[in-house]
């Protein structure tokens, strides 16, 4: 497809437990968003991917989160011995430029239910 | 204090009405921003850029007070397909940041 594509759509997965969520974003864009988004909440950055730069990760919650992205391709968002706190919308988002038009195209995002 | 503050709603309008929304800003250093919209249980998308001078697209205005750090959108003639979720951004200036606010609900009625 030619949309931001992420997987799994939906994870219920007990605590302490390690998940791993993973986006496809558009070809060709070479910045990629994961925000988190819990139930009535608003978009909370998580951490920015350009290019071969280094990842801005300062919107990492705890050192349980860690994120990877080869090349300008799909990214890895695992989070380590999850907690309950975790359960929310993983959203993956891409942009052709640094988000300066301010349009990001969005994934349906990764529904986590941490029990 | 939240960067974007927004009024969660919901506010509740009849087809036809006209409605607005504000969301104020704490950094001055918020330079572009703009308004999404989210379907429940969909993904967020770009509804308009808010420019300085104030923009328009069909039914729905954008306003920038950088003054008091306030943007707007007013939505004219509304449509029962206009109900979601309207998300505020901002972005600081020289940045790939995105923030956004929690968002403001809207339910158009028949």
């Amino acid at each position: 497809g030619a949309g931001v594509s992420q997987s799994p759509s939906n994870k219920v997965t007990e605590k302490g437990k390690d998940v791993e969520l993973r986006c496809d974003p558009i070809s060709g864009h070479t910045a990629l968003y994961w925000y988190r988004q819990r139930l009535g909440q608003g978009l909370e950055f998580l951490i920015y991917f350009q290019g071969n730069s280094a990842p801005d990760k300062s919107g990492l919650p705890s050192d349980r989160f860690s994120a990877e992205r080869t090349g300008e391709s799909v990214s890895t968002l695992t989070i380590q011995r999850t907690q309950q706190e975790d359960s929310a919308v993983y959203l993956c988002a891409s942009s052709q430029q640094m988000g300066a038009t301010g349009e990001l195209f969005f994934g349906e995002g990764s529904r986590l239910t941490v029990l | 204090r939240k960067e974007v503050e927004q009024d969660p709603g919901p506010f509740n309008v009849p087809e036809g009405a006209t409605v607005a929304f504000n969301c104020t800003y704490s950094n001055s250093a918020s330079q572009s921003f703009f308004w999404y919209r989210q379907d429940c249980r969909k993904e967020p998308k770009l509804l308009m850029s808010v420019y300085s001078s104030g923009n328009e697209d069909g039914r729905f205005t954008a306003q920038l007070n950088r003054a008091s750090q306030y943007i707007s959108l007013l939505i004219r003639d509304s449509k029962l397909s206009d109900s979601a979720t309207y998300l505020c951004v901002s972005i600081r200036d020289s940045s790939y940041k995105l923030i956004f606010g929690s968002g403001t609900r809207l339910l158009v009625r028949p």
